[in-house]
């Protein structure tokens, strides 16, 4: 199964720009994965699914124009433009692996945005 | 459609937690869904714990196939988790999730808000 790799921390100044990654373990370049923001004492929230051609399927409900997704190789990125003070959060990235006799469910460590 | 989780706070080493998601907005039973239970210890990251599908079917992580059982209660609108001989590494913020049985859409949304437990005697 892969294994989702995620920096522990980021910043970023209110209106700046900033982009998250997640890395799959190697052999795993054609996996999709999905974003998490979780919001400090909240549960998380999904932002959307992205594969090697951009978004897969649609964005999470309420997530604004300024979330968007590229991946490339190995890594799946999340971009966030004009961040607010509300973008301040934990971001996960998630990966399914196997068939349904087999399935699992695998989440990075979590990159904290902090806004300055 | 919204999730929402319950059961007991504290919880003593070695017995048995069990928890329910009650969801509202739509019938557990109706539709092609999986239900799933996640869990997060303070400060850490997500760990998916497993999932049941509306026929009964279930997936377990391996880590902790052992000691898990989730099942369906389509009467109550509920499904639920049994975690079984637990320590104080089972302390945690639990929560329940759907995902649809559609491959390219089978992200974990909406989730429940979540609930602490902690196992201490």
């Amino acid at each position: 199964q892969p294994v989702l790799t995620q920096p522990p921390s980021a910043s970023a100044s209110l209106g700046a720009s900033v982009t998250l990654t997640c890395t799959l373990s190697s052999g795993y370049s054609d996996y999709k994965v999905d974003w998490y923001q979780q919001r400090p004492g909240k549960g998380p929230r999904f932002v959307m699914r992205v594969g090697t051609g951009g978004i897969v399927g649609f964005k999470g409900d309420g997530i604004p124009d300024r979330f968007s997704v590229l991946g490339s190789g190995l890594n799946r990125y999340l971009t966030i433009k004009n961040i607010q003070e509300e973008d301040e959060s934990d971001y996960y990235c998630g990966a399914d692996h196997g068939s349904e006799n087999n399935f699992v469910e695998v989440f990075g460590g979590g990159t904290k945005l902090t806004v300055l | 459609v919204q999730l929402q989780e319950s059961g007991p706070g504290l919880v003593k080493p070695s017995q048995t937690l069990s928890l329910t998601c009650t969801v509202s907005g739509g019938a557990i039973s109706s539709g092609n869904y999986y239900w799933s239970w996640i869990r997060q210890p303070a400060g850490k990251g997500l760990e998916w714990i497993g999932r049941i599908y509306t026929s009964g079917t279930t997936n377990y992580n391996p880590s902790l196939k052992s000691r898990v059982t989730i099942s369906l209660e389509p009467s109550k609108n509920q499904f639920s988790l049994n975690l079984s001989s637990l320590t104080a590494a089972d302390t945690a913020v639990y929560y329940c999730a759907r995902s649809r049985m559609v491959p390219e859409l089978d992200w974990f949304d909406p989730w429940g808000q979540g609930t602490l437990v902690t196992v201490s005697s």
